[in-house]
């Protein structure tokens, strides 16, 4: 069974600070893992995948098998980085989503 | 470029009624796929569509079934609803059957009386 994991329903950091949110999965095949983010008033977009090893909007996520983790990471925390973030994972055939996490940057 | 473009935006039922909501991918996109997103919950899969066939599909009950049309837009249509059907449904596409990067569109709100 495909199962995704967000220990953390809410988190609030200050700007400038540094920035994670936790996914777990689970999954007996080779994951692909996707971050999802919603802003405020805006539709579900892609974030990114790991399979892109890309940073986007200083964000980055690293896929750790060992740990079946994809956390989501950035160094410096912006008030624009304010929304909802989801962790997905692809397999067999279908893409699963965790219960996601509300990520608050203080000002 | 209209994206992903649902309709209804909100639709009010009463339990034992039939629902069908409406999906129109993003343009060049050929597969939709559906999410229920319960409040305060992630969504979760219902069915992809891909060549007017269901491809793939999620644990929900029969009375959930779909379509997809010769343009690739889509319906979804739920019978006997329940009060627990109420709950905001997602439309997203993408290309020839993949996830690797899914549009959504905005959602129907669905309220079960």
């Amino acid at each position: 069974a495909q199962r995704v994991t967000q220990p953390e329903k809410l988190l609030s950091v200050f700007k400038g600070a540094p920035v994670e949110l936790k996914c777990n999965y689970s999954y007996s095949g080779s994951p692909e893992l996707f971050w999802y983010v919603q802003y405020s008033r805006q539709r579900l977009q892609l974030l990114l995948r790991h399979i892109s090893r890309e940073s986007i909007k200083g964000f980055t996520a690293d896929l750790n098998k060992g740990e079946t983790s994809f956390h989501l990471k950035k160094p410096f925390a912006q008030e624009e980085d304010s929304a909802m973030y989801y962790c997905a994972l692809k397999g067999a055939q279908k893409l699963v989503f965790g219960q996601g996490t509300r990520l608050t940057i203080n000002p | 470029d209209a994206g992903v473009t649902q309709s209804p935006t909100h639709l009010i039922k009463t339990r034992g009624q039939q629902v069908t909501l409406r999906c129109s991918p993003k343009s060049g996109h050929d597969t939709v796929s559906w999410y229920q997103q319960a409040l305060g919950q992630g969504p979760q899969f219902i069915f992809q569509y891909y060549e007017e066939e269901e491809r793939q599909r999620g644990n929900f009950p029969d009375r959930f079934s779909g379509h997809q049309f010769p343009n690739y837009s889509s319906e979804l249509n739920v019978n006997a609803l329940l009060l627990g059907d109420s709950a905001l449904y997602l439309c997203a596409s993408s290309l020839q059957g993949g996830y690797e990067k899914l549009f959504f569109g905005s959602g129907t709100q669905l309220s079960v009386l």
